[in-house]
């Protein structure tokens, strides 16, 4: 069964930093990754994902990913962070398209002016 | 395209009684998940339905609850002794299955958050 980590439940950066948010996952194949963010009180909204091919993909709001193999990770990046991107943001892993896709706990963002 | 459109979207209630929260899920999507938000527990996947058939009702916490899909359009999520641990946001998410026009991407409600008091 496919499960995620991700292991900082809170991280503050200062606006303009640039910002890494970690995500390990299981699974025994390529699996289908994802990130996703959440506003206060609102649903979720997808970032990026990742099927196959190039292992660094680019996002919505200038955030990318890579996926690495090797370490079962897709770690999420922005160069810059913006006092906007104070968020809750989720890694999430599914099978296959159609497949039920499972969340990590989920990184909550904090921005410092 | 309305998006996925939950209901209540606010629901308080007693101990004991019955909850239905409600979806509809995006016109042509078929696949739907019912989740569960809290702060402990993070975002939990509850059951999904391919072509409104359960596919996966593991993560369903116990007989108190029940989803339904009797159609393309519309689902229920039951709880029914409601108790206080059952507080949470309950995500509806529906994503289109086919293989020619799946992008992965589930497209989620705003949400319903319950209180059992």
């Amino acid at each position: 069964a496919q499960s995620v980590t991700q292991p900082d439940i809170h991280i503050t950066v200062s606006e303009g930093a640039s910002l890494e948010l970690r995500c390990n996952y299981s699974y025994g194949a390529t699996p289908y990754l994802f990130w996703y963010v959440q506003s206060p009180g609102q649903g979720l909204q997808l970032l990026l994902k990742y099927f196959s091919g190039d292992t660094l993909v680019q996002g919505i709001k200038g955030f990318e990913a890579e996926f690495k193999r090797s370490q079962s990770s897709f770690n999420l990046r922005k160069p810059s962070v913006h006092w906007s991107d104070a968020a809750e943001y989720f890694c999430a892993v599914g099978a296959r398209l159609g497949d039920k896709i499972i969340f990590g706990k989920g990184t909550r963002l904090h921005i410092l002016p | 395209d309305a998006g996925v459109i939950q209901s209540p979207r606010h629901e308080v209630t007693e101990m004991g009684q019955e909850v239905t929260l409600r979806c509809k899920p995006i016109s042509g999507h078929n696949s739907l998940f019912w989740y569960r938000q809290t702060m402990m527990r993070g975002l939990e996947l509850l059951i999904y339905f391919n072509n409104n058939v359960p596919i996966d009702d593991s993560g369903m916490p116990e007989d108190r609850f029940s989803a339904k899909m009797p159609n393309a359009s519309f689902s229920t999520l039951k709880i029914q002794p409601s108790e206080p641990r059952d507080s949470a946001v309950y995500f509806c998410a529906s994503i289109t299955g086919t293989a020619a026009s799946n992008t992965g991407e589930l497209f989620f409600g705003e949400g319903s958050r319950l209180t059992v008091l």
